[in-house]
């Protein structure tokens, strides 16, 4: 199994201000990785697959990068509707997907 | 537009069973796989198992494998879930999720509302 570490576990951000939030596979995942966020209450929410295309309807400040074991994930201008827990997932070892533990973006 | 509509959710007594459903609509079911993830209380997400389009192939994570039974019936665009030997550990909402990519390399685009699955005597 292939274990995805993301950092930090919480994370304190101005609206406006830049996040950037991390993710580790334990083996090579190539480009294979996808990010979603999830609201309180709220099924997730696909926001990047292969590291760095943005899903329909996902806004620009969003966007990530890496490849093979280190991927990040940056919001470039917080705004309030980004606060909400974060969760990569690899998707290089079928059919063992497996999610990060998440990172929760939370206001200053 | 893609719509997943997940039912069948409730408390359950340990060892009991419970059959989970997910409507779907926007798209042609039959032609894609779907998949079942859950999330414990306050805990991250767990993929758990995978049905190809044509419901031939089956696939679950160690820590339900042999208990919980994936299907689906393509006349009725309806993807099930039947869980048997349920535990605590079990208990969590439970969301069906359609996979995109190819050649098993799935992310997961659509997502229920989810439905919660709760284990207690």
């Amino acid at each position: 199994e292939i274990v995805m570490t993301q950092s930090p576990a919480t994370l304190s951000v101005s609206p406006g201000e830049r996040a950037t939030l991390s993710c580790r596979a334990s083996q090579s995942v190539s480009s294979n990785l996808a990010w979603y966020q999830q609201k309180l209450g709220q099924a997730p929410r696909l926001l990047l697959y292969g590291a760095s295309t943005r899903a329909t309807g996902i806004p620009a400040r969003f966007s990530g990068s890496g490849s093979g074991t280190e991927f990040t994930l940056t919001i470039s201008s917080l705004q309030s509707d980004d606060f909400a827990v974060y969760y990569c997932q690899q998707y290089n070892n079928w059919p063992l997907y497996t999610f990060g533990q998440g990172t929760k973006v939370e206001i200053k | 537009e893609v719509q997943l509509l997940e039912s069948g959710g409730g408390l359950v007594q340990p060892g009991g069973s419970l059959r989970l459903s997910c409507a779907a609509s926007g798209f042609t079911f039959s032609s894609n796989s779907m998949t079942w993830v859950r999330q414990a209380p306050g805990k991250g997400l767990e993929w758990f198992s995978t049905i190809t389009g044509s419901g031939v192939a089956t696939y679950y994570a160690d820590s339900v494998k042999g208990r919980f039974t994936i299907s689906r019936d393509n006349s009725k665009n309806t993807l099930y879930l039947q869980m048997n030997s349920l535990r605590a550990e079990d208990t969590a909402v439970y969301y069906c999720a359609r996979p995109r990519g190819s050649g098993g390399l799935y992310y997961f685009d659509s997502w229920g509302q989810g439905t919660l699955v709760t284990v207690s005597s």
